[in-house]
């Protein structure tokens, strides 16, 4: 079966970096594009970004370009997402989601990772 | 970027009632590239409905979408306890945006 299985919980220092990763298996992992969505405490869903694991092609939100870099490992079947320059409104629960082969709605989802930013 | 509304914030209805959310985009949906999600507290969200009605592997029958252009509405026929949750509504026609969220509490 699909499954996505994302990193453990980080804790983070306004202005650092964090580097979370999203490991997929049951499925060709160069077939279907990853996104990575943000949730806020207590908000709705935001979208980040779009990877094509094959190629590496990307794609980003605007209001998050510049600081986010998605990447992939094919010999890992592990995408990455790199968010740079953190402050206290980046908290919050990031997932990756797979979608469909045909379309960007999001078929599966990984189980999400906290990140705090705190001084 | 297309602008997703949900209404009615929080939908307070009871088990056997059956529920109608609604998401209108700001601008009409040349396809219908809608899809609905259900998140619990503390899970990941689920995909329920694609393509503005289809539904996705495992979802009940009590569960259907329907709509197009601008207006875009999900319906649970019969509410049962496992269905108290948020549901999001999500565009890809145009990159992808999300809703910001009907809350369905038990009255």
């Amino acid at each position: 079966q699909v499954q996505l299985v994302q990193s453990g919980a980080e804790v983070k220092k306004p202005g650092a970096s964090v580097k979370l990763s999203c490991k997929a298996s049951g499925y060709s992992f160069t077939s279907f594009y990853v996104h990575w969505i943000r949730q806020a405490p207590g908000q709705g869903l935001e979208w980040m970004g779009i990877i094509n694991p094959g190629s590496g092609a990307t794609g980003y939100a605007r209001k998050f370009q510049g600081r986010v870099t998605l990447t992939s490992d094919t010999s890992t079947s592990t995408v990455y997402m790199d968010l740079s320059s953190l402050r206290s409104e980046d908290t919050g629960v990031y997932y990756c989601a797979r979608d469909a082969s045909h379309a960007e709605y999001l078929q599966h989802w990984g189980q999400g990772t906290l990140v705090t930013v705190s001084s | 970027e297309i602008v997703l509304t949900q209404s009615p914030g929080t939908l307070s209805m009871s088990p056997g009632e059956r529920a109608t959310l609604s998401c209108r985009a700001g601008q009409s949906l040349a396809n219908p590239y809608l899809a609905w999600y259900q998140q619990r507290p503390g899970q990941a969200p689920r995909l329920l409905i694609y393509g503005a009605s289809s539904r996705a592997t495992g979802i009940p029958d009590r569960f259907s979408g329907s709509g197009s252009g601008t207006d875009f509405t999900l319906t649970i026929s019969r509410l049962e306890a496992e269905d108290f949750a948020v549901y999001y509504c999500q565009q890809y026609e145009n990159s992808l945006t999300f809703g910001q969220g009907t809350r369905l509490e038990i009255k």
